[in-house]
C-alpha cells in the first residue's frame, strides 16, 4: 500500500481565500484522523471519522473549518475564509478498527501558508 | 480532559542513553504511545504500552506505570539520525484518536 495520502504538499494562499486540503487513508482503514501542528500548539487533533462518519468534531477551531468524508477512499477539511493564524502543517492519519497498538499511520502532511 | 507533560528538549553525544520521560492525566486510560518525528516529516510509530512494565524494540524501549501515570522512551547507543522531535500520546476519553504532549526535541551531538 501507498501508505496515506495527502495533497496539495504545500500551498500559499491569501487571507480570505478558500483552502482544501485532501486526503486518501490506507485502504481497509476505518478510522481518518486530521491534526494540525504549530510550534506553539503543538499537534492537535481536529476531528475524526469512524467509517466515513464524522464521530468527534470539538477540536475544530471555528466554522471556517470544515471536514468531509464522502467515502472510504477520500477526505478533505476546507478552510473558508482562511486567515494568517491558520498557517500550519496538517496532518491526516488513518487507523484499522482492529489494531492493538495505538498506531496511527500519518500522510507526509500539507503546509499551509497563509499570507 | 487528557493532558501530557514532557520535557521540551535533550541533548546527548552519540554513543549515549537518554530517557524522555512523559506524565499523564486521562479520564480513562487505554495506553501510552510513543512517536517520532523528523525534522519537516511526519509523525511514526514507535512503540506502546498497555501494561505497566518495559517493552523493548530494538535500541529502543518504552516503560509504563500506571500507578504513577508515567512513561518514558529510554533510547540507547544514540545515533546521529535518531535527532528528531519524540511524543508520548494517550487515547481520548472515548478511547479513539490520539491526544499528543508537546514533544520532546532530541538533539544527538558527535
Amino acid at each position: 500500500d501507498a501508505g496515506v495520502i495527502q495533497s496539495p504538499r504545500h500551498e500559499v494562499t491569501e487571507m480570505g481565500q478558500e483552502v482544501t486540503l485532501r486526503c486518501k487513508p490506507i485502504s481497509g482503514h476505518d478510522y481518518l484522523f486530521w491534526y494540525r501542528q504549530t510550534m506553539m500548539r503543538g499537534l492537535e487533533l481536529l476531528i475524526y471519522f469512524n467509517n466515513n462518519v464524522p464521530i468527534d468534531d470539538s477540536g475544530m477551531p471555528e466554522d471556517r473549518f470544515s471536514a468531509k468524508m464522502p467515502n472510504a477512499s477520500f477526505s478533505t477539511l476546507k478552510i473558508q475564509p482562511s486567515e494568517p493564524r491558520d498557517s500550519a502543517v496538517y496532518f491526516c492519519a488513518s487507523t484499522p478498527a482492529s489494531g492493538s497498538r495505538n498506531e496511527q499511520f500519518f500522510g507526509p502532511g500539507t503546509r499551509l501558508t497563509v499570507l | 480532559g487528557q493532558s501530557l507533560e514532557q520535557p521540551s528538549e535533550v541533548t546527548a553525544v552519540e554513543g549515549a542513553i537518554v530517557q524522555i520521560n512523559c506524565t499523564y492525566q486521562t479520564s480513562g486510560f487505554y495506553g501510552l504511545s510513543w512517536y517520532q518525528q523528523h525534522d519537516g516529516g511526519a509523525p511514526t510509530f514507535l512503540s506502546y504500552n498497555a501494561l505497566d512494565g518495559l517493552e523493548e524494540t530494538g535500541r529502543f524501549s518504552s516503560f509504563l506505570s500506571r500507578s504513577d501515570s508515567y512513561g518514558y522512551l529510554l533510547l540507547q547507543e544514540l545515533q546521529m539520525k535518531d535527532s528528531a522531535s519524540y511524543f508520548c500520546a494517550v487515547k481520548d476519553q472515548a478511547g479513539t484518536a490520539l491526544i499528543f504532549g508537546k514533544g520532546t526535541t532530541l538533539s544527538v551531538s558527535s
